[in-house]
């Protein structure tokens, strides 16, 4: 089925700590996930993304992992600072005829507390 | 490089009436998406372009519904006739090709009385 489930879909921390995200896919075929940060009023903007054949991406502060036997992946942010705080959406590409597309999770407004 | 470029910011319709969006994609993006978010949740794909082409419509209500991407390069979208739930923001994306990272415009924000 065409089902991209993101939890918590509300989080919020401590400046400094760090906050992760966690999202389920249901198409084993699926072999790209991408994450957007949409700040309110804001276009979605991608942050970070990963290939089914990795099981794991850092970007500075930012790193995605993936478990593929599990059909999960998730999002960790490491020192979380005001600036974070945002919606963030996991998506996955979902096999279609003749390719894939992509759908999105539900969201998770993410709060970093000065 | 430009970004996605999208029109009108915002539009308020009553219901029945029609409304078109505006889209011009980044330039040698040959895959064009429009999506629909309604407030709280994720974007929805609506339709997706592969050059002049739709690949991907499944989620388009076609009654009402209807979008075109002449030449394989700007792209509107038309709802006709708008109802209460349409009511949303309607974002535009481009990428290289599908399966790639997608840059999104600014969106429409659609308000309908």
């Amino acid at each position: 089925g065409e089902n991209v489930e993101q939890h918590p879909s509300t989080l919020s921390v401590q400046e400094g700590d760090s906050a992760v995200i966690k999202c389920t896919y249901s198409d084993s075929a699926s072999n790209y996930f991408p994450w957007y940060k949409q700040e309110l009023g804001k276009r979605p903007q991608l942050i970070i993304d990963i290939r089914s054949n990795v099981g794991e991406k850092k970007d500075q502060r930012i790193a995605v992992t993936l478990n593929k036997t599990a059909k999960h992946f998730s999002l960790h942010i490491t020192e979380t600072q005001p600036e974070d705080s945002a919606v963030y959406f996991c998506a996955a590409s979902i096999q279609r005829t003749g390719g894939f597309k992509t759908i999105f999770g539900a969201g998770t407004r993410l709060f970093v507390k000065a | 490089e430009a970004g996605v470029a999208q029109s009108p910011r915002y539009k308020i319709i009553e219901k029945r009436q029609s409304v078109a969006f505006w889209c011009n994609p980044i330039s040698g993006h040959a895959t064009l998406y429009w999506y629909q978010q309604i407030l709280g949740q994720g974007p929805k794909l609506l339709i997706q372009f592969q050059n002049n082409g739709v690949v991907d419509d499944s989620q388009l209500p076609k009654d009402r519904f209807s979008a075109e991407r002449l030449k394989g390069v700007d792209s509107t979208l038309k709802i006709q006739p708008a109802k209460l739930e349409d009511s949303a923001v309607y974002l535009c994306a481009s990428s290289l090709a599908e399966n790639q990272p997608q840059h999104f415009g600014d969106g429409t924000r659609l308000s309908i009385l």
